[in-house]
């Protein structure tokens, strides 16, 4: 079956560690999304890319780093200049960016905790 | 910049209607979205909208979309318990706004729940 996964579902990070969140697609999506989600929040976009090694900012890029040497993989890596990274992480994939209806497919999500 | 707003808490009793509100800025996106969060899991696209349309129904949801005041509602009918959950509600990005053009801009959810 097609669909995103991402990978771990529950992950814990120390004071000053710097850990990466997986994130894979078998849609054949050109575009993938990480969202940071808080509570009364809603989503906000963290990184993009519309192809292959390219990937852009989004709204809140700082202290975070994204790579996407292929197009099923886009992992998000969360840095110690994060200085809350306390949160739910969401990956998403879309067809592209086009005109036509861009369904955004998610995974399930990785909760990220600080101890 | 585009900004999608949504009431985060809506509460209703099973069985009555729930009616979703949200308000878009961008009066040239093409398409509008409804997506369902359960608790601890991600977005699933419920349904969506073309911008040429005012409504659209599919079984318990109808869609309404009213483009001169930039209004979008979901509307279900026999709310279940089952229907508990976030909604949220997305535009298509222009790029009118800054940003890319094509990437979703959310709102930040409505919680919906629902009593017994």
């Amino acid at each position: 079956d097609g669909g995103i996964t991402q990978s771990p579902k529950y992950l814990f990070r120390k004071e000053g560690q710097n850990v990466t969140l997986s994130c894979e697609q078998n849609l054949n999506h050109d575009a993938m999304y990480w969202y940071r989600q808080d509570p009364g929040q809603g989503l906000r976009l963290i990184y993009y890319s519309q192809i292959v090694n390219d990937f852009q900012k989004g709204d809140i890029a700082e202290g975070y780093s994204v790579s996407r040497e292929k197009k099923e993989s886009f992992p998000l890596t969360v840095t110690s200049a994060q200085k809350n990274p306390t949160a739910f992480y969401l990956c998403a994939s879309t067809t592209g960016t086009g005109k036509s209806n861009t369904e955004a497919f998610f995974g399930q999500g990785t909760r990220l905790t600080v101890v | 910049g585009e900004d999608v707003e949504q009431s985060l808490f809506l509460s209703v009793r099973e069985g009555d209607s729930s009616v979703i509100n949200c308000t878009y800025t961008d009066s040239s996106s093409t398409y509008l979205y409804w997506y369902k969060q359960e608790p601890g899991a991600g977005l699933q696209l419920l349904t969506y909208i073309f911008s040429n349309m005012d409504m659209k129904q599919d079984q318990r949801l109808t869609v309404l979309l009213n483009k001169k005041d930039k209004h979008l509602s979901l509307r279900i009918a026999d709310t279940q318990t089952g229907d508990s959950a976030i909604y949220f509600c997305a535009e298509k990005g222009t790029g009118n706004y800054g940003g890319s053009q094509g990437n979703l801009i959310f709102g930040k959810g409505t919680k919906l729940s629902v009593k017994p």
